[in-house]
């Protein structure tokens, strides 16, 4: 099955713009998470999406946001963009549910790199 | 609350010899702890997980991890290392309802030819 999909894979923009970026998970899946990974930082806890319905978040400023859809697609919105925001956005899905083992698993996208110049 | 720590931040080992990583959590409760793996331009893919029915847990690639209470450590090892290893791993650990991950900040693994 077609796994997690991010688009764009790579973009550019400069400071005070914004940005939205996709994610589509895995066919089922109803959970939704949003990582930011830069070198300094590892991954960092954005959000995470059931149902339409936000249920967990992270320590970002309100200028990250996000949300998702009817069919679990998810997309997240970087409004006034600041040079610290360049980073590869990851996405992970999964079934938001534990498994037959009790455990949940991530899914992963390749990732959206963004640039801020 | 949950968090792990991975200690080395780089890691190089010779082609053939062992892989160590290491990986120490924090939990309140028993958790549930992960080794993934990530390779230049990719996203994370899991290597193994920890649920609690074996203390050795085998992933994908040769890999395993051993969980240790005791220790409060979920190491992960591999008796030989091949190029194709070389990536950035990232032990991780959930919170108790199992929706929200934490990661550690991540091993990169060299391996010298």
């Amino acid at each position: 099955k077609a796994g997690v999909t991010q688009t764009p894979r790579y973009l550019i923009k400069t400071r005070g713009q914004q940005v939205t970026l996709s994610c589509s998970p895995i066919s089922g899946h109803r959970s939704v998470s949003w990582y930011q990974q830069t070198p300094g930082q590892g991954l960092q806890f954005l959000f995470e999406y059931f149902s339409e319905t936000q249920r967990n978040k992270g320590n970002f400023p309100g200028r990250f946001s996000g949300r998702q859809f009817s069919n679990s697609r998810s997309e997240m919105n970087v409004s006034t963009l600041e040079l610290g925001d360049s980073a590869l956005y990851l996405c992970a899905s999964s079934s938001g549910y534990t498994d037959s083992s009790g455990a949940n698993v991530l899914t992963f996208g390749a990732g959206s790199r963004l640039t801020v110049l | 609350a949950q968090s792990v720590t991975q200690l080395g931040s780089h890691v190089s080992v010779s082609e053939g010899a062992l892989v160590l990583l290491r990986c120490n959590y924090s939990s309140s409760v028993p958790p549930y702890l992960f080794w993934y793996v990530q390779y230049p331009n990719q996203g994370l893919q899991l290597l193994l997980k920890y649920t609690s029915a074996a203390t050795l847990v085998k992933g994908i690639n040769g890999f395993e991890a051993e969980f240790k209470k005791s220790e409060t450590s979920f190491h992960l090892t591999k008796p030989s290392a091949h190029m194709s290893d070389a990536a950035e791993y990232f032990c991780a650990v959930t919170s108790n309802t199992g929706n929200q991950f934490y990661f550690g900040t991540g091993t990169s693994l060299t391996v010298i030819p």
